[in-house]
Formats: structure tokens, C-alpha cells, sequence
């Protein structure tokens, strides 16, 4: 049984600080990783994709890969209010397209 | 922006009956995809298609289950005979590739009772 696995939380995080969130996978044929944020009742709205190793940086935010340890990691920086949400770790395989979803972090940010 | 569009919002069904989801992937998407969502629980693959024929679906996605493209732009989820347990959020998504990055609708809220 191919496996994402996330920290429940709640992750509460000052307003302005880092928030760190962690995911890991057990199948080692994942290829591709993505991070989508959900408000309370909405849809995922994508907010990362990472296909190789290392750092990617989107504004505030910097998705980390690690292949070899089966491991990606979302760092939200300048937390904000409105960063409050889920944030769902998402990985595909070598099938076609399917995704295979955590069950989510959810992130307070408190003011 | 192009975006995923999906109707109903809501749909509220008797159990048994038949209910058909539609979506609208965007424009020159070439995957489209079906998730649902139990509420609080993770967010499920329930098929692919691509060039018109389902390329992949999961153990959820019975033979009550079916989807079609009718047209050019429609693609829709239908599910034949409604069980309580298919009350969920279902989310329609697509992408341009079968790796690239796949872009959600809002979502139907489907409440069976």
C-alpha cells in the first residue's frame, strides 16, 4: 500500500514567522510532488510542484525534495493570516497522473 | 485565469437514484481526472481519462461509476445508483500532461439520503 503521510497539527504559527511542514512517501518510483493548499470547505488550489531534488522557491514559499530519504517539505515564510488552511502533500508516481494525497496539515497562523 | 468549472455546487439525491456531475476542464487540457472527498478524510483518486477512454481508476470506481466527454469541453462523472456512502465532495481536475501539475474545481457537494 503505497503511503503519504503528513503531521496532522494544528501547526500554530506566529504571524510573520516560518511555518515548516514535513511529508513523506513510501513508494520510491514517486516522481513528481506538489503542494495544495485547502481552505475549509474548498477545493485544493495548487500552490508547489517539485520534480527533482533540492530547493524550489515561489515567493514565500520553498518546496524541498529528498529522493534518497523519500521526503518533501513545504517552508511558508512571512506567515500570514490568510496562510491559515490545510496544506495537502500530493505525490505521482509513474502511473498516468493519478495523485496520491496525505491527509493534511492544518496550519494556524495566529496574530 | 482559466480555471476547472464544475455544476451543481450541490446536489442532493435520494439513495438508489442516479446522478451525473459535470465539468468543464480547461481549454487546452489534454487529462482529466476524478477525486472525491469524504469529509475529513483524504482526498481520493477516482479515475483518469485521456483521448477519450479511461486510462486508470481505483477500487472506489465500480461499474456504478462512469465517465464520459460528450463534447469538446464537458466531462462528466456519473454514478448510476446512489449509496448513502457516496455523500462526499467530488472535485473534477486537469492538466496538460499526464505529469504535469493538476489544476481543481470547486467541487460538488453530492449528499445522498
Amino acid at each position: 500500500q503505497k503511503e503519504v503521510e503528513q503531521n496532522s497539527g494544528p501547526l500554530s504559527v506566529p504571524e510573520g514567522a516560518i511555518a515548516s511542514l514535513n511529508c513523506t512517501y513510501s513508494d520510491r518510483g514517486s516522481q513528481s510532488f506538489f503542494w495544495y493548499r485547502q481552505y475549509s470547505g474548498k477545493s485544493p488550489e495548487l500552490i508547489m510542484f517539485i520534480y527533482s531534488n533540492g530547493d524550489k522557491e515561489d515567493g514565500r514559499f520553498t518546496a524541498q525534495l529528498n529522493k534518497a530519504s523519500q521526503y518533501v517539505s513545504l517552508l511558508i515564510r512571512d506567515s500570514q493570516p490568510s496562510d491559515s488552511a490545510t496544506y495537502l502533500c500530493a505525490v505521482k508516481g509513474d502511473s498516468w497522473g493519478k495523485l496520491q494525497f496525505g491527509a493534511g496539515t492544518q496550519v494556524v497562523v495566529t496574530p | 485565469e482559466p480555471e476547472v468549472t464544475q455544476t451543481p455546487s450541490h446536489q442532493v439525491t435520494q439513495m438508489g437514484q442516479e446522478v451525473i456531475l459535470r465539468c468543464v476542464p480547461i481549454s487546452n487540457h489534454l487529462y482529466f481526472y476524478w477525486y472525491r472527498q469524504i469529509l475529513g478524510q483524504k482526498v481520493e483518486f477516482l479515475v483518469s481519462f485521456y483521448n477519450n477512454e479511461i486510462s486508470e481508476k481505483s477500487e472506489i470506481f465500480d461499474d456504478q461509476f462512469s465517465v464520459e466527454r460528450p463534447d469538446g469541453s464537458n466531462f462528466t462523472l456519473k454514478i448510476r445508483s446512489t449509496k448513502l456512502e457516496d455523500s462526499a465532495m467530488y472535485f473534477c481536475a486537469s492538466s496538460e500532461g499526464a505529469a504535469d501539475e493538476q489544476y481543481f474545481g470547486p467541487g460538488t457537494r453530492l449528499t445522498v439520503t
